[in-house]
């Protein structure tokens, strides 16, 4: 089907391990991006690209790691899982930078750490 | 640092009546403003976008309005239902555009329309 998609859906690891978040999309958009929604923060960039092989760093970028070497897909890696990284990850995707462009969100994975 | 506030945090109103949700922002030299709507569990959809340069978008019963020296928009809704209960977030992209794609998002208000 056409559109963005972000799996796992839900996902609960450990504190440590390594955990990697998967988004694709259909439509070749230039620009895709991560998000983090936790109550009482909103939401807040971690990630983003502009193309293929160009990322750059959002609001909070620490402790994750993201790789972009195809433009449909932007995977984003926790590398040790910590529990202030259980949350509700967004993956979101733009076809330019442009005036009008909207932005077109994925259905999110809830990640627990335990 | 933008900071970008939502009030109220949660409103309730009957069906039918017409209703403006608040966005106010710390920094007026913004690219443009998307208000969203997110359902439980689901992600953002995009509802209206207003460039900087605009004052008003509108999409159905949806109105959308930015004074952006006053650092303010509103969402109005015309004749709510109940399929309009969800979260509605603005957010906010900062002046400049090209490649300054780092939104800042308000924390959204919580619609309820009762039936």
């Amino acid at each position: 089907d056409a559109g963005i998609t972000q799996s796992p859906r839900y996902k609960i690891t450990e504190t440590g391990r390594q955990v990697t978040l998967m988004c694709h999309q259909t439509w070749s958009h230039s620009y895709m991006f991560w998000y983090r929604q936790d109550l009482g923060h909103g939401l807040r960039l971690i990630y983003y690209s502009a193309a293929a092989d160009i990322t750059d760093k959002g609001e909070v970028p620490d402790g994750y790691v993201v790789s972009r070497s195809k433009t449909e897909n932007f995977p984003l890696t926790l590398e040790s899982a910590t529990r202030s990284q259980t949350s509700v990850y967004f993956c979101a995707s733009s076809e330019s930078a442009g005036w009008g462009e909207k932005l077109i969100f994925g259905s999110g994975t809830q990640l627990s750490v335990l | 640092k933008q900071e970008v506030t939502q009030i109220p945090a949660a409103l309730s109103v009957p069906e039918g009546e017409n209703l403006v949700l608040n966005c106010s922002f710390t920094d007026s030299a913004i690219y443009n403003l998307q208000w969203f709507r997110q359902d439980p569990g689901k992600g953002l959809t995009s509802l209206l976008l207003i460039q900087s340069s605009q004052r008003e978008q509108t999409s159905g019963r949806l109105n959308a309005s930015l004074d952006k020296s006053s650092g303010r928009s509103t969402l109005y809704i015309a004749a709510s239902q109940p399929g309009d209960s969800a979260t509605y977030l603005c957010a906010v992209r900062p002046g400049g555009g090209g490649s300054n794609y780092k939104l800042t998002f308000g924390k959204g208000t919580l619609l309820t329309v009762n039936p």
